[in-house]
């Protein structure tokens, strides 16, 4: 029963560092989505995927890339980490009905601190 | 222009008190969703309640209830009688249509509700 899998829960970097966060869904979910939390600003979308090979821009994607090879994984990487990017984040999956996104399940969130 | 607004930042009320959580949403689509979402202070996002535009009816669980008026683009959410366990941040969220192949789930900032015993 394992649902949105999400690591790592924390990590801190230095600026410049690059890193993976990774997400893992067993639910055979075809969209899965990457958000960030900062406080007073809500969930903001960063990236999204509507299956494997296609990804698309969410409302924040500068600095951040990411694949989908398989229907299961979906990583977000950070090539070149910046303070901004201090955070939570996380990882989202759904079914889609009509197109339209369904229930969104979360990961428990990645804590991530840029020094 | 911001899709969904959450103005209440922050509501304390005394347990057994009833509380409000207000959300609007702008849209252009005729057919979207609209989401309610809890976020406990542990951290998890909990999924609440699903509704389509075509569906005005008010849905109760429990002691939850949702109000959903297209005539005032709002979808609010009532907790009869708050219970200590309802101390949350409740995010309001909007799902478009996706036929511009850009299906976005929208979120409001967050009400954070703290419900003293």
């Amino acid at each position: 029963n394992a649902g949105v899998t999400q690591t790592p829960k924390f990590q801190v970097l230095k600026t410049g560092q690059s890193m993976t966060l990774q997400c893992a869904q067993d639910m055979n979910h075809e969209y899965m989505s990457w958000y960030r939390q900062d406080p007073g600003m809500g969930l903001r979308l960063i990236h999204y995927s509507v299956g494997a090979g296609i990804t698309d821009q969410g409302e924040v994607p500068n600095g951040y890339n990411v694949s989908r090879s398989t229907t299961e994984d979906f990583p977000l990487r950070l090539l070149s980490a910046a303070p901004s990017q201090t955070s939570v984040y996380f990882c989202a999956s759904s079914l889609t009905d009509g197109g339209y996104t369904g229930e969104l399940f979360f990961g428990e969130g990645s804590r991530l601190t840029v020094l | 222009a911001q899709k969904v607004t959450q103005a209440q930042t922050e509501i304390s009320v005394v347990e057994k008190e009833d509380v409000t959580l207000d959300c609007v949403y702008e849209t252009r689509d005729t057919t979207y969703y609209l989401f309610w979402y809890k976020q406990p202070p542990s951290g998890e996002l909990v999924f609440l309640i699903r509704r389509n535009s075509f569906d005005e009816q008010n849905e109760i669980s429990g002691r939850y209830s949702w109000n959903f008026q297209k005539s005032t683009s709002s979808f609010n959410f009532t907790i009869t009688a708050s219970q200590v366990v309802d101390s949350a941040v409740y995010f309001c969220a909007l799902s478009e249509d996706p036929s511009g192949g850009y299906q976005k789930v929208t979120f409001g900032t967050g009400t954070k509700l703290q419900v003293i015993p």
